[in-house]
């Protein structure tokens, strides 16, 4: 069973609208972490934000903020005022143990393209 | 610049060929983790290595074929190449294991003919 719900397979904006992208998990560990990734057209995929299930303080880093709710599984990750330069396929994902080790579980990703 | 490299950026090869791509992971990370990516699909967890052994499998064909050595930098081998293999294959490297966050190459993109 998919353990992370990317359900936004493509979003479209116009330049400098708010966009927030949806991620839902599921897991049955108290300890786990949630990350949020990004992919521009160049391909490399760039670290976002990782956060633990003991912090649910929201976080706001420039015009990204993500917030993380425990009580819904979700771990939502919103734009503002979005550039083009956003476009990009976001992913997110899960890190729970497993077997004594941790496992990634990843989303299928949101395609989001921002619109001059 | 995340600090990882892979080699080459590009290959191109016939079907049934074996190819060898090559990671290294940023100074200081002891897990290497190898990723496929198909156009237009997500990403398929590989393989995970920390500090020299096997951690996790994920959905690896019985033809690919991983290791990481003493100095720590990865190879994965991929032979008997059948045209689904053509996709993007991602290397990873992390300071532990998948709790903490990795850091991405810029991919090898192979293209079987």
């Amino acid at each position: 069973a998919q353990k992370v719900t990317q359900a936004q397979t493509e979003i479209s904006v116009v330049e400098k609208e708010d966009v927030t992208l949806d991620c839902v998990y599921e897991t049955r560990d108290t300890t786990y972490y949630l990350f949020w990734y990004k992919q521009p057209p160049s391909g490399e995929l760039v670290f976002l934000i990782r956060r633990n299930s003991f912090d649910e303080q929201n976080e706001i880093s420039g015009r990204y903020s993500w917030n993380f709710q425990k009580s819904t599984s979700s771990f939502n990750f919103t734009i503002t005022a979005s550039q083009v330069v956003d476009s990009a396929v976001y992913f997110c994902a899960l890190s729970e143990r497993w077997n004594s080790n941790y496992q990634l579980i990843w989303g299928a990703g949101t395609k989001l393209i921002i619109k001059p | 610049d995340s600090g990882v490299t892979q080699t080459p950026k590009h290959l191109i090869t016939a079907t049934g060929q074996r190819v060898t791509l090559r990671c290294s992971p940023r100074s200081g990370d002891l897990s290497v983790y190898w990723y496929q990516q198909s156009l237009d699909q997500g990403l398929q967890f590989l393989i995970h290595y920390y500090n020299g052994e096997e951690r996790a499998k994920g959905n690896i064909l019985e033809r690919f074929s991983a290791q990481q050595f003493p100095d720590l930098h990865s190879e994965l081998n991929l032979s008997s190449l059948e045209l689904g293999d053509s996709a993007l294959y991602f290397c990873a490297s992390s300071v532990a294991g998948v709790d903490t966050e990795a850091f991405f190459g810029q991919g090898t993109r192979l293209t079987v003919v």
